[in-house]
């Protein structure tokens, strides 16, 4: 299965309500994830099993979708989210999208 | 806490092989999955395989020929070797936990690892 995220690049403000997408190439079952890496570090596992929250995880992220669209909602942006997103699909076989990267504006 | 951490060298020339160890601290290794996922630049990131906490693996089958993950459960440590690297082997490698071979939820820090001569 490919994923595809959009877009590749999001400027938004603090504040903002922000959405990013990954589409898979079939049917992913709801088995998605999505990671938070920011520059340096290592990815953090942010939503599992397409909007499950992981412990320790701010509830200002959360996640949506069904069949190939899925969403990673960030209700208010706050200043550390700087971070690029991915998601990561494990219904058939394991593979990751390209990646989001969201910056201020 | 799980912890794991990467090593191993930063340069490695066409043709030889790599090998990274990964160290984890807070859990043993002979309970659950634990992978390894490269991420090249330009952000692609890529599967590439696990051990169990049997010692069973699994590679993803672009890698199949070229990849091995091992143990030593007594210093709680996995390893990957990858054979015959080119300079498309060069990327950031992370080892991680792998929740019940569905996604990763603790990650190392990760290792770059450039292929040249």
């Amino acid at each position: 299965i490919q994923l595809t995220q959009s877009p590749s690049l999001l400027s938004a403000s603090v504040g903002d309500r922000v959405t990013l997408s990954c589409k898979g190439s079939q049917n992913i079952n709801n088995y998605l994830a999505w990671y938070q890496q920011k520059l340096g570090e290592a990815p953090k596992l942010l939503i599992y099993n397409t909007n499950s929250l992981q412990t320790g995880i701010p509830s200002r992220f959360s996640g949506s979708g069904s069949g190939t669209d899925y969403t990673l909602t960030i209700s208010s942006l706050q200043p550390e989210d700087v971070a690029t997103y991915f998601c990561y699909q494990y219904n058939n076989g394991w593979t990751f999208g390209g990646g989001t990267k969201l910056e201020l504006k | 806490e799980v912890q794991l951490q990467e090593s191993g060298p930063g340069l490695v020339k066409p043709s030889q092989s790599l090998s990274l160890t990964c160290s984890v601290t807070g859990y043993s290794i002979t309970s659950h999955y634990w992978g390894w996922i490269r991420k090249f630049p330009g952000n692609k990131m890529e599967w590439m395989g696990y051990i169990s906490y049997s010692g069973s693996t699994s590679y993803n089958p672009s890698l199949k020929s070229r990849i091995s993950i091992t143990r030593d459960t007594s210093k709680n440590q996995f390893f990957l070797q990858l054979n015959s690297v080119t300079t498309e082997d060069t990327a950031t490698y992370y080892c991680a936990r792998y929740y019940y071979i569905t996604y990763f939820d603790y990650w190392g820090q990760g290792v770059m690892v450039t292929v040249s001569s």
